[in-house]
């Protein structure tokens, strides 16, 4: 199993462009997040999907949106580039509930808007 | 609201030994710990639960108070791959079972 994989591993981006960063597993877990990372900062929830066709906001949604239309992918997608979206961006998974259950990182992608 | 991790930095010599607190002000259902290495993934470490269950790697030791609502996580007879970065994440009664909110992080770096 290759687990979580996420593409691409670095981006540079103008101000105003849009992006779709890409996140797979192939656990056939119905539960995955995206999370961004500050420079020396915790995991901030953008957005969750419980399973194919669901999706809900996290802590810091705006300027981001998901989509899920199959179990294995979980999209995220930047229309307005803004400096303040440069982080890290991980994607991850859970078999069930996040309460309940480990969640699986993919390798993250850094994106940098300038 | 993030739940608040103590101390910031750590510094060890191998072999000692070290506790990171995190501390929420919301009920919860469960305290949730990782460790990042720089430039990698957070790598899960264990679930405490509401309750007294817990899930994880045998060889790593925590508690959770759940009236306090704070969770501990004992690191004994440190070892150079223990550096990196601990995090806590809680699930709360007010955030639902379906998401983690994450503390900002203990840094912990052990020397030889």
């Amino acid at each position: 199993n290759a687990g979580v994989t996420q593409t691409p591993k670095f981006r540079i981006l103008k101000i105003g462009q849009s992006m779709t960063l890409q996140c797979t597993q192939d656990m056939n877990h119905n539960y995955m997040y995206w999370y961004r990372q500050d420079p020396g900062m915790g995991l901030k929830l953008i957005y969750y999907s419980v399973g194919a066709g669901i999706t809900d906001k996290g802590e810091v949604p705006n300027g981001y949106n998901v989509s899920r239309s199959t179990t294995e992918d979980f999209p995220l997608r930047l229309e307005l580039a803004a400096p303040s979206q440069t982080s890290v961006y991980f994607c991850a998974s859970s078999e069930g509930q996040a309460h309940y259950n480990e969640q699986f990182f993919g390798p993250g992608t850094r994106l940098t808007v300038l | 609201q993030q739940p608040v991790q103590s101390p910031q930095a750590v510094i060890l010599r191998e072999g000692e030994d070290a506790v990171i607190n995190c501390s929420s002000s919301k009920a919860l259902y469960s305290v949730h710990w990782y460790r990042q290495k720089h430039g990698e993934a957070p790598v899960f470490l264990m679930i405490l639960l509401k309750g007294g269950e817990q899930k994880g790697h045998d060889k790593i030791s925590a508690s959770f108070n759940e009236k306090k609502q704070q969770s501990s996580l004992y690191l004994t007879a440190s070892q150079l791959s223990y550096s990196g970065t601990y995090f806590c994440g809680t699930a709360s009664s007010s955030g639902g079972y379906n998401k983690l909110i994450f503390g900002a992080g203990t840094r912990l770096a052990v020397h030889p």
